[in-house]
């Protein structure tokens, strides 16, 4: 079946980087874009960016932009998201997202299938 | 970046009630809006997109309504796996945003 499938939880120190993987199965993973959205403990979900995993174009949420890096390896059929220059308020849960496509339609920024979440820690 | 607020914020009810949760955006999204249930320590789950368009597999009890500016998720028939957090999203423009979400608990 498809699902998306993250990589564990990380404990970085604030100032590191992290990057957090999430693998696609049971679909073309170069036929859909595939987005990243946090969500901070109380705080409401926040989109970062997404990746068109056919041709590795992206896009960034402009509050991330020059610390965020989204990229893909097409052979593994995975995501990446690299957060650097992390600091405490990065503490979050970081989602992947598959972009949302009906009957060969994209529906641009819409969702369908969620990864799991990685837990991401950011404490000295 | 455009605002969603939803309200309200947390929402008693009972099995076997109807509940409507709404959603506002600051400024008309057409219909670029979906919705999304979360239980806690889960993934969203993601059920209606296009402001009242089912995702594959999500029950006809979901239904949802609006354009513009205002919309409404109405669930029928709670059972009791419906308790979650529930969230609005407009994709309208970039940046995606998303409501703050709401609360619904067993009463």
């Amino acid at each position: 079946q498809v699902q998306l499938v993250q990589s564990g939880a990380e404990v970085k120190k604030p100032g590191a980087s992290v990057k957090v993987s999430c693998k696609a199965s049971g679909y073309t993973f170069t036929s859909y874009a595939m987005h990243w959205v946090r969500q901070a403990p109380g705080q409401r979900l926040e989109w970062m960016g997404w990746i068109n995993a056919g041709n590795g174009n992206t896009k960034y949420s402009q509050k991330f932009q020059g610390r965020v890096t989204i990229t893909r390896d097409t052979s593994a059929s995975t995501a990446y998201m690299e957060l650097s220059s992390l600091r405490s308020e990065d503490t979050a849960v970081y989602y992947c997202a598959r972009e949302l496509t009906i009957f060969g339609v994209v529906i641009v920024g819409a969702f369908d299938i969620w990864g799991q979440g990685t837990m991401v820690t950011v404490s000295s | 970046d455009i605002q969603m607020t939803q309200s309200p914020s947390s929402l008693s009810a009972s099995v076997g009630d109807r509940v409507t949760i709404t959603c506002r955006a600051s400024q008309g999204i057409s219909n670029y809006l979906a919705w999304f249930q979360q239980k806690p320590g889960k993934a969203p789950k993601s059920l209606i997109y296009a402001a009242s368009s089912l995702q594959s597999g999500v029950p006809s009890k979901f239904s949802g309504s609006g354009s513009g500016t205002d919309f409404t998720l109405t669930i029928s028939s709670l059972q009791p796996e419906d308790f979650a957090t529930y969230y609005c999203q407009q994709y309208n423009s970039y940046p995606v945003t998303f409501g703050q979400g709401t609360r619904l608990e067993i009463k």
